[in-house]
C-alpha cells in the first residue's frame, strides 16, 4: 500500500529552528510537496522537490532523499504565525497526490 | 497567478436539501480539478478527480450519486451534495492543476464550510 508518515504534533519556540520529517512508501515517485495549512483555511504551497537535495526559499527549506524515501521541511527563525499544520504529499507513478496526515506545529513565545 | 476561487465560503442548510459548491480557476485553464473533504483535525481526504469534459473518478467509499461533480469547462467544476445530512457537514476544498505547468502542483481554493442542520 501507499503510506506517508509524519509526526502528529511538534512544539517549538519563537525564533528557533524546527525540522519536520516525512517518510514515504509509494508506487512510483514524481515529486514531493510541502503545504502549510492554518486552521479553517485551505492548504498553501510551500515547496516542491523532485531531485535529491536541499531547496531553500527564505526561512523555509525542504530536503529530499529519494533512495531513503525521506524528506524534511526546515523552518528557521520561527514566528508565531508559523503555527499551523504542515502537510507532506507525494505524487505517485499515476500522478496521484498521496497526502500525509499533517504535522501540527505549535510555536511558543 | 494561479488563483482558485470557491463559492460559497460558508453554507448552512437543512437536512434533505441539496447544496452546490463552485470551484473556478481564475487565471489559468485547469484540465483537472480535485475535490477534497476535511473533517476537524483530520487530513485532506480526496473525494474525486474531475477532468474537463468527462466523468469524474471517485475514490473508494465516496457515493457518486450523492456527490455530483460536473466539470463543464476548463475553468469551472461544481460539486453538488444531494440530500445533505448532518454527517455531510465538513470543510470541502477544491484544487486545480494548471495544464501548462510542468510539474504537478495543485492550487487550492479557499474552501467551503458546509453545516447541515
Amino acid at each position: 500500500g501507499q503510506n506517508i508518515d509524519q509526526p502528529t504534533e511538534m512544539t517549538a519556540t519563537e525564533g528557533a529552528i524546527v525540522q519536520i520529517n516525512c517518510t514515504y512508501q509509494t508506487s512510483g515517485f514524481n515529486g514531493l510537496f510541502w503545504y502549510q495549512q492554518h486552521a479553517g483555511e485551505a492548504p498553501t504551497f510551500l515547496s516542491y522537490n523532485v531531485l535529491d537535495g536541499l531547496e531553500e526559499k527564505g526561512r523555509f527549506s525542504s530536503f529530499l532523499s529519494r533512495s531513503k524515501g525521506y524528506s524534511y521541511l526546515l523552518l528557521k527563525e520561527l514566528q508565531m504565525k508559523d503555527s499551523a499544520s504542515y502537510l507532506c504529499a507525494v505524487t505517485d507513478s499515476n500522478y496521484q497526490l498521496i497526502w500525509g496526515a499533517g504535522t501540527k506545529l505549535i510555536i511558543k513565545p | 497567478g494561479a488563483v482558485v476561487s470557491q463559492h460559497p465560503s460558508r453554507v448552512i442548510c437543512k437536512s434533505g436539501t441539496s447544496v452546490k459548491i463552485e470551484c473556478r480557476s481564475l487565471d489559468f485553464q485547469a484540465t483537472t480539478m480535485f475535490w477534497y473533504r476535511q473533517f476537524p483535525k483530520k487530513s485532506l481526504m480526496l473525494m474525486a478527480t474531475s477532468n474537463e469534459g468527462s466523468k469524474a473518478t471517485y475514490e473508494q467509499g465516496v457515493e457518486k450519486d450523492k456527490f455530483l461533480i460536473n466539470h463543464a469547462s476548463l475553468t469551472l467544476s461544481t460539486l453538488t451534495v444531494t440530500s445533505a445530512h448532518p454527517e455531510d457537514s465538513s470543510f470541502y476544498i477544491c484544487s486545480a492543476r494548471d495544464r501548462d505547468y510542468n510539474y504537478n502542483e495543485q492550487f487550492f481554493g479557499p474552501g467551503t464550510r458546509l453545516t447541515v442542520l
